[in-house]
């Protein structure tokens, strides 16, 4: 059973671009979690979603940020016009269900650098 | 609010010698706390977790930790390291299950361990 999976593993992206990050949570996981971190912090959430939902995004930034999980495919977070600050690791994290933060189970990131 | 702090960056430590990594936090409630593991190229792994019973908890690859509430602190620990050890350590908390927002993590910034020969 393969584990989270995210794509791409480092992005690279110049200024007013925009980035997409996708995540495939585990087999029999409808519940998908996005993290960041920003160099020298913790993860701190962003968002959580289930399949068509978006359940709670008290943490993601007001513009430019969005995040889907639709019914077929990966779990997308799209950044547009990416500025300097938006440089960090992007961490995804799916469950088997709606409760559960011992339940989560973490992909291994995708850094995005903007220039 | 709910926040993690690890005071050590990096710690470096000599192949089986012991190993001792910091985790205090801050929370309003009683706290789920966890320890995870990453290793280069990996995802984040769950060494352990607590939230009542015994306050020294047992996880896999040989940790322990030990909760302190009247120090907030949650430390992990490994009698005799292996160089396989060398990783980013987070330590995480949450709320407990069933509360709600029991799925919002908040993690500290990381410890890196280098293993010496």
């Amino acid at each position: 059973n393969a584990g989270v999976m995210q794509n791409p593993r480092h992005l690279v992206r110049r200024r007013g671009q925009e980035a997409r990050l996708r995540c495939s949570p585990m087999k029999g996981h409808s519940h998908v979690y996005w993290y960041r971190q920003l160099p020298e912090e913790g993860l701190k959430f962003m968002v959580y979603l289930q399949k068509e939902n978006i359940i709670d995004e008290s943490g993601m930034p007001k513009e430019r940020f969005s995040a889907e999980f639709p019914k077929e495919g990966p779990s997308i977070l799209r950044i547009q016009q990416v500025v300097r600050g938006d440089s960090a690791a992007y961490f995804c994290a799916s469950s088997p269900r709606d409760r559960g933060a011992n339940e989560q189970f973490f992909g291994p990131g995708t850094r995005l650098t903007v220039l | 609010a709910q926040s993690v702090t690890q005071p050590d960056i990096h710690i470096t430590v000599s192949e089986g010698a012991s190993l001792e990594l910091r985790c205090n936090y801050s929370y309003g409630a009683t706290p789920y706390l966890f320890w995870y593991v990453q290793s280069p190229g990996q995802g984040l792994q769950l060494l352990l977790k607590y939230f009542s019973g015994d306050t020294l908890v047992q996880g896999i690859k040989g940790f322990e930790a030990e909760f302190k509430r009247s120090q907030s602190s949650f430390n992990l620990r490994k009698p005799s390291v292996h160089w396989s050890d060398a990783a980013e350590y987070f330590c995480a908390v949450g709320a407990l299950p069933g509360s709600s927002n029991d799925y919002k993590l908040s993690f500290g910034a990381g410890t890196t361990v280098t293993v010496r020969a």
